[in-house]
C-alpha cells in the first residue's frame, strides 16, 4: 500500500530562519511527487511536481528536491505569509490518484 | 482563467439525508477527481472520472458515488448521510490522465447533524 509521512507535525519559525519540510514515501512506481500549500478554508494550491530522483525546483523562497525515498522542501528566508499547511502527495499506478501525507503546519511569526 | 468551481461552499444535513455536490472544472480539463479532508484522517481519494467513466475507487462505502457529464463538469452523491460523513470535499481537475497537476477548488464544507 501506498504510504507518505510528512514531518514535522507542526513547524514555528521566526521570520528570516530557513528551514526543511520532510516528505518520506513508500510507492510501487512514483509517476509524480506533488507539493501543496492549504490555507485555511481554501483548497491545497498546486506548488511543484517531482518526477525522478536528483530533480529540483524553485519557485520564490520554495525549493523542493526528489531523492528515491524522500522529498524535501526547503524554505530560505521565511515571510509571515508563508504561514500555510503544506501537503505532499505521491501518484502512482494507473490514473490520477494522489495519496496524501498528514501535512506540515508552518507558522513564520515576524 | 477560471479555477475549480465547487457549489455549494456549505451545506447542513441531517442523518440519513442525502446531498449532492458539484464541481466545475478548469475550462479544457478532463479529468475530475474527488477528495474528502478530516482533521483525523486527512485527505482521502474518493475516486476519478475521465471522459465520463470512473477510472479509479477510493476505499469508501458505496454510499458514496459520482458522474461525470460530457462538459467535464461532475457531481458527488451521499446518500444515507451519516455523522462521520461531516467533512470537507474537495474536487481536483487537471488536463488529462497523464503525470500532470491537479487543481483544486474550496471545497464544500458539509455537516452533518
Amino acid at each position: 500500500e501506498d504510504q507518505v509521512t510528512q514531518s514535522p507535525e507542526a513547524l514555528r519559525l521566526q521570520e528570516g530562519e530557513s528551514s526543511s519540510l520532510n516528505c518520506s514515501y513508500t510507492v510501487s512506481g512514483l509517476r509524480g511527487l506533488f507539493w501543496y500549500r492549504q490555507d485555511p478554508g481554501k483548497g491545497p494550491e498546486f506548488l511543484f511536481t517531482l518526477y525522478s530522483a536528483g530533480e529540483e525546483k524553485e519557485k520564490e523562497r520554495l525549493k523542493a528536491t526528489l531523492t528515491k525515498k524522500e522529498s524535501f522542501l526547503h524554505i530560505t528566508a521565511p515571510k509571515p505569509e508563508d504561514s500555510a499547511t503544506y501537503l505532499c502527495a505521491v501518484q502512482a499506478g494507473g490514473g490520477n490518484k494522489l495519496v496524501f501525507g498528514a501535512g506540515t503546519i508552518l507558522r513564520v511569526k515576524s | 482563467k477560471a479555477g475549480v468551481t465547487q457549489t455549494p461552499r456549505y451545506l447542513i444535513k441531517t442523518r440519513g439525508q442525502q446531498v449532492t455536490l458539484s464541481c466545475s472544472p478548469i475550462s479544457g480539463h478532463r479529468s475530475v477527481s474527488w477528495y474528502q479532508q478530516t482533521p483525523g484522517q486527512g485527505l482521502q481519494f474518493l475516486f476519478e472520472y475521465f471522459s465520463e467513466t470512473q477510472r479509479n475507487k477510493g476505499n469508501f462505502p458505496g454510499r458514496f458515488s459520482g458522474r461525470q457529464f460530457s462538459n467535464s463538469r461532475s457531481e458527488m452523491n451521499v446518500s444515507t448521510l451519516e455523522l462521520g460523513d461531516s467533512a470537507l470535499y474537495l474536487c481536483a481537475s487537471s488536463l488529462a490522465e497523464l503525470v500532470q497537476p491537479q487543481h483544486f477548488g474550496d471545497g464544500t464544507r458539509l455537516s452533518i447533524l
